[in-house]
């Protein structure tokens, strides 16, 4: 299985710029995809396709990336931001998420 | 608009099948492009793909649960269904399913419904 590695926890302020990295043990082209969980809440779709930015979301999220290497930023970041952020790839099978990045503000 | 549902039997004992059924409106599973996914998640833990049925009837399992997983739909009635069998603790999860349009992510997804294997 494609194994995705995200740090496990980040502390920003608000108006801080954060990024929030993905590693992929293998490629998977631009088939990535980062989410947004906030406790007792499904997940919501972020970025689909390492850098398109879903319908709603607001512009200070954004992805890049390709192949292994993939970031999510957050600019400035706010205080609705505290959530886990993961990222998901559907390139290889099976999908596979990230364990997750837990975003908190100082 | 996009909704979907997920029901099931809240608790089961271990052994037992868990049958999920996931009511969606808002697309058609006979439309091009458009899946339905599986995801679980354990209390306090990450995420894990389960399953997908796409709208020409492929289907992908994933192959950590071995041929315990069947995913199926009911595209007249706007459903999808999951089956696993022969559970115990560790599928004790709240499970969601999810909308997709290939190759995109899970775009919409339903509220979740706990289960708990227990006996």
């Amino acid at each position: 299985d494609t194994v995705l590695t995200q740090s496990p926890a980040l502390a920003v302020s608000p108006g801080e710029r954060v990024t929030i990295s993905c590693r992929a043990s293998e490629s998977v082209s631009t088939l990535m995809h980062w989410y947004q969980q906030k406790p007792g809440q499904q997940p919501t779709l972020l970025i689909y396709l390492a850098s398109n930015l879903e319908s709603g979301v607001p512009a200070r999220f954004s992805g890049s990336g390709s192949g292994t290497d993939f970031t999510l930023t957050i600019d400035p970041v706010e205080a609705d931001d505290t959530a886990t952020y993961y990222c998901q790839q559907s390139w290889n099978d099976p999908n596979t998420f990230g364990a997750g990045t837990k975003l908190e503000l100082k | 608009q996009v909704t979907l549902k997920e029901s099931g039997p809240g608790i089961l004992q271990p052994s037992h099948t868990l049958s999920l059924t996931c009511s969606f409106s808002g697309f058609s599973l006979s439309t091009y492009g458009m899946g339905v996914s599986w995801i679980r998640q354990p209390s306090g833990k990450g995420l894990e793909w389960l399953a997908s049925i796409w709208w020409n009837g492929n289907t992908y399992n994933n192959p950590s649960l071995k041929s315990r997983l069947t995913v199926s739909k009911d595209t007249s009635n706007n459903q999808a269904f999951l089956k696993v069998t022969s559970v115990d603790t560790a599928d004790t999860a709240t499970y969601y399913c999810a909308h997709s349009q290939y190759p995109q992510g899970f775009d919409y997804w339903g509220q979740g419904v706990m289960v708990t294997v227990s006996s």
